[in-house]
């Protein structure tokens, strides 16, 4: 059974400052992998989708990788903002369409 | 597109009476997915559909929950009779299978409180 963890599970920077998010996960089989943002009170919204053969997907201040034989990714995003401020969510395809979540990052980012 | 619609999208009731939640997909999708999302046990997926029909129900939590899609633009999810410990935000999800690695798109969830 899948696994998905993610350290740590709250964050707190001062603006401007680059930073990344962890995800691991225990089985590496997996066809894709997801970041998303959630804004409190609010639905899922999709940042960057990784599939299992890439190694990394780029959009604007965020950049992903993946490492599937270490079961490791990273989001990285370049000089953070206020807005930035949710909580970060990485999930797994094991294919089926799946999807296992990881417990989230929950990021402030302070002026 | 409107995206994924959800409704309600807060619904408080009491122990013992019935709960139908409501999920509209992304025209032209043709998987649906419904998770539970919880502080303690975060997001879990509780049961998806493809084409209409169920694929794995293996999330739901015991007898008092089911699902239905009778068409392609519609999906409930009904929880009977309902219990404080299923309190929770639930989702609706849909993809396209043959999309981009088959993204999912969430829609706004319907928080639900059972007193």
């Amino acid at each position: 059974k899948q696994e998905v963890t993610q350290i740590p599970a709250a964050l707190s920077v001062p603006e401007g400052e680059n930073l990344v998010l962890n995800c691991s996960f225990t089985d590496s089989a997996i066809y894709n992998l997801q970041w998303f943002r959630q804004d409190p009170g609010k639905g899922l919204t999709s940042l960057l989708l990784i599939q299992s053969s890439q190694r990394e997907q780029t959009s604007g201040r965020l950049n992903a990788s993946l490492d599937k034989s270490s079961g490791r990714s990273t989001l990285y995003i370049a000089a953070s903002q206020p807005g930035d401020s949710a909580t970060y969510l990485c999930a797994c395809s094991g294919g089926g369409n799946k999807l296992t979540f990881g417990t989230g990052t929950q990021l402030k980012v302070e002026l | 597109d409107a995206g994924v619609i959800q409704s309600p999208r807060h619904e408080v009731t009491e122990m013992g009476q019935e709960v139908t939640l409501r999920c509209k997909p992304i025209s032209g999708h043709d998987y649906l997915f419904w998770y539970r999302q919880t502080m303690m046990r975060g997001l879990e997926l509780l049961i998806y559909f493809n084409n209409n029909v169920p694929i794995d129900d293996s999330g739901m939590p015991e007898d008092r929950f089911s699902a239905k899609m009778p068409n392609a633009s519609f999906s409930t999810l009904k929880i009977q009779p309902s219990e404080p410990r299923d309190s929770a935000v639930y989702f609706c999800a849909s993809s396209l299978s043959s999309g981009f690695y088959n993204e999912q798109f969430f829609g706004p969830g319907t928080r639900l409180t059972v007193l």
